[in-house]
């Protein structure tokens, strides 16, 4: 039973599309958080929610849009895709909001190309 | 600007010696640092932690040294496995609400 899930797990699409990408999780955790590998593989936080309330925003383009439609829900929204997006997009989630100590549990990850 | 540095992208190890991964960092208001293993296709996974009050910190076969006056950390795996090759992510935190991550080293275990 998947802990923490993502989909779609790969994405392609062309440049000037709108997309989303779905992260759940099982664990009762209160946070969830996105983070972006890029091509030079570092791991990045973007975004953090805390029981639906936005709790860090990485100075991530407001093409970035997060939505938390419940605790257990994170979802992502790129609007008007650029050629930089591409990555690999991981969702977390942990138990408390202490996001700096807590151990964070990290779903497969969404490879996003853009073309 | 790289806070967490790990210099060395790859390592090969024998299976049954001790792997040695390093991490340096450059915010001395780092006081949690955490490393996490990652397989191909799947998210990191925790692994270990150390507080900044502590030097040392033990789980089987990891252990997780840290040199606050040097800001640096090594994972010690021993003896090494052929299941432990994998991606290790050195990260750190300043005790708010986020995680600060390295660009990860590949540890190979040979046979």
């Amino acid at each position: 039973d998947t802990a923490v899930s993502q989909t779609p797990k790969y994405l392609v699409t062309q440049m000037g599309n709108d997309k989303s990408i779905k992260c759940e999780q099982n664990l009762g955790h209160d946070t969830m958080y996105w983070y972006k590998q890029d091509s030079k593989k570092f791991l990045k936080i973007m975004f953090s929610y805390n029981n639906k309330e936005l709790i860090i925003n990485e100075t991530v383009p407001n093409r970035f849009s997060p939505k938390s439609p419940d605790k257990a829900h994170l979802n992502l929204h790129i609007n008007s895709l650029e050629l930089g997006d591409s990555a690999v997009y991981f969702c977390a989630s942990s138990p408390g909001l202490s996001g700096g100590t807590d151990t964070q549990y990290f779903g497969p990850g969404t490879r996003l190309t853009v073309l | 600007d790289q806070q967490v540095k790990q210099n060395s992208p790859s390592l090969s190890v024998q299976e049954g010696r001790i792997s040695i991964l390093n991490c340096d960092y450059t915010n001395s208001m780092f006081d949690y640092f955490l490393w996490y293993k990652k397989y191909p296709a799947e998210g990191p996974t925790f692994l270990i932690s150390i507080s900044s009050i502590k030097d040392k910190n033990e789980d089987g076969r990891f252990t997780v040294f840290l040199n606050k006056s040097a800001k640096h950390l090594s994972l010690h795996i021993v003896p090494s496995q052929p299941g432990d090759s994998a991606v290790y992510f050195c990260a750190a935190s300043a005790g708010d609400d986020k995680i600060i991550f390295g660009k990860g080293t590949r540890l190979h275990i040979l046979p």
